[in-house]
């Protein structure tokens, strides 16, 4: 059964305190790897997709990796305005609508 | 308008009321989706929608009712209503490709549907 696992379930951060989030997932054959931030009484915003292992993408202060097994999603000096739900999701390849998130990490940035 | 947009933001409704809830996307995408997001769950995904058709059914109770009348709209009917049925309501939109969907998914706010 396909399914994505994130840890850790809450984070709190200092500001300027770097950290990662991890995302693990079992699936049968990765069609693509997604990560989210969704802020309180929001919808989830879009950040990356990575589709192979060995891929990373930045933007501003975060980065995701992917491997065969995990995806991390490094977070390099945080600011308090990073605080939110990140989510993970993978895409499987014989499925091709169908997102599976994992329960998110609630991330929380100190000043 | 840009993104996707969702109506009402907010929604209180008896168990023995009919209520609509409706999305639209300005995207130019194909794909659209209805999730349900509650309280310490995962996302569910509950309909999908590729070019107008109905592609995905999540196993969701008859009481909700989704209709798509053309790419840009999307409707989530709802009638007869459980309290359990109180969460976030998110409607999704994907480029999509004709005999597939594909490609990252970009959300609405949502509607908070509360069911006394």
């Amino acid at each position: 059964e396909d399914q994505v696992t994130q840890s850790p379930e809450a984070l709190r951060l200092q500001e300027g305190e770097s950290s990662s989030l991890n995302c693990s997932y079992t699936v049968s054959g990765l069609r693509g790897l997604f990560w989210y931030r969704q802020d309180p009484g929001k919808g989830p915003e879009f950040l990356f997709t990575l589709y192979s292992a060995g891929e990373e993408k930045e933007k501003e202060r975060l980065k995701a990796t992917l491997t065969k097994k995990e995806s991390f999603l490094h977070i390099t000096a945080p600011k308090p305005e990073d605080s939110a739900t990140y989510l993970c999701a993978v895409q499987a390849e014989d499925s091709s609508y169908k997102l599976i998130f994992g329960s998110g990490t609630r991330l929380l940035v100190r000043p | 308008e840009t993104g996707v947009t969702q109506t009402p933001r907010h929604l209180v409704m008896g168990m023995t009321n009919k209520k609509s809830l409706k999305c639209e996307q300005h995207l130019g995408h194909n794909a659209m989706y209805w999730y349900k997001q509650s309280a310490k769950k995962p996302l569910e995904l509950m309909f999908v929608y590729n070019f107008k058709e109905q592609t995905e059914n999540n196993s969701v109770p008859s009481r909700f009712s989704p209709e798509c009348p053309n790419s840009s709209h999307l409707f989530l009917h709802l009638h007869t209503l459980q309290p359990e049925d109180s969460a976030l309501y998110l409607c999704a939109s994907s480029q999509g490709e004709q005999g597939s969907g594909y490609n990252e998914q970009f959300f609405g706010p949502g509607t908070r549907l509360t069911v006394l």
